[in-house]
């Protein structure tokens, strides 16, 4: 079935450290791909997105790039922020569908 | 501009009990999606709605569960003769045209359901 597959965290980084959360997905269609994010006690938010092969998405200085040959969607930010302390989630939907498929999160905290 | 509100925040249930929890979608969505997030896991489909009609119910449990999205107020996600793995997070979000990939789910705030 169709699927996503998170790095495993908590990735611990220091202040002005560059971030790189993998993600890789099976899915049997051509899927749109998004990352989300969760602070402490809250919902998700919605970070970026991309909706075909070689889109990039890009919000707050996070960028990830639409891979089909290597159904990849890795989050990078050059320099992150303690702001950005928070879970982050890869998801797919496929055309034609619509529940969101995600994957099991990524912890990211920052130290100052 | 008022994001997608749910109700209650937080809500303690004892075995055997009902848990009904809430959500009013964003102003003219008419798109709701109800999600399980176990701990420390990932976000689970439970179920699509639209007004008064179920569209996707392939992720809620046969039991127990029921969803529904009246014409006027909220949807309500119903749980009957809660257990103790019923305690989890759950998330409505809601989208303005329901078309995949090109609209987006916004997401409230949860209810976190602990079952004592």
């Amino acid at each position: 079935g169709d699927s996503v597959t998170q790095m495993e965290g908590p990735v611990t980084l220091s202040e002005e450290a560059f971030l790189t959360i993998n993600c890789t997905y099976t899915a049997t269609g051509y899927p749109s791909l998004f990352w989300y994010v969760q602070y402490p006690g809250e919902g998700l938010q919605l970070l970026l997105k991309a909706t075909k092969a070689d889109d990039k998405g890009s919000n707050k200085g996070f960028e990830a790039t639409y891979r089909k040959e290597t159904t990849s969607f890795h989050l990078e930010k050059g320099s992150v922020q303690v702001s950005d302390s928070a879970v982050y989630f890869c998801a797919l939907i496929l055309t034609g569908f619509q529940k969101l498929v995600f994957g099991t999160g990524t912890r990211l905290l920052v130290s100052p | 501009n008022a994001g997608v509100m749910q109700n209650p925040r937080h809500l303690v249930r004892r075995r055997g009990q009902e848990a009904r929890l809430r959500c009013s979608p964003m102003k003219g969505h008419s798109h709701v999606y109800w999600y399980r997030q176990l701990p420390e896991e990932g976000l689970k489909f439970m179920v699509y709605l639209q007004k008064e009609n179920i569209i996707d119910e392939s992720g809620m449990p046969k039991e127990r569960f029921s969803a529904e999205f009246p014409k006027e107020g909220p949807s309500i996600l119903r749980i009957q003769q809660v257990v103790r793995g019923d305690s989890a997070a759950y998330f409505c979000a809601s989208s303005l045209m329901g078309l995949a990939g090109e609209d987006t789910q916004y997401f409230g705030p949860g209810t976190r359901l602990t079952v004592l």
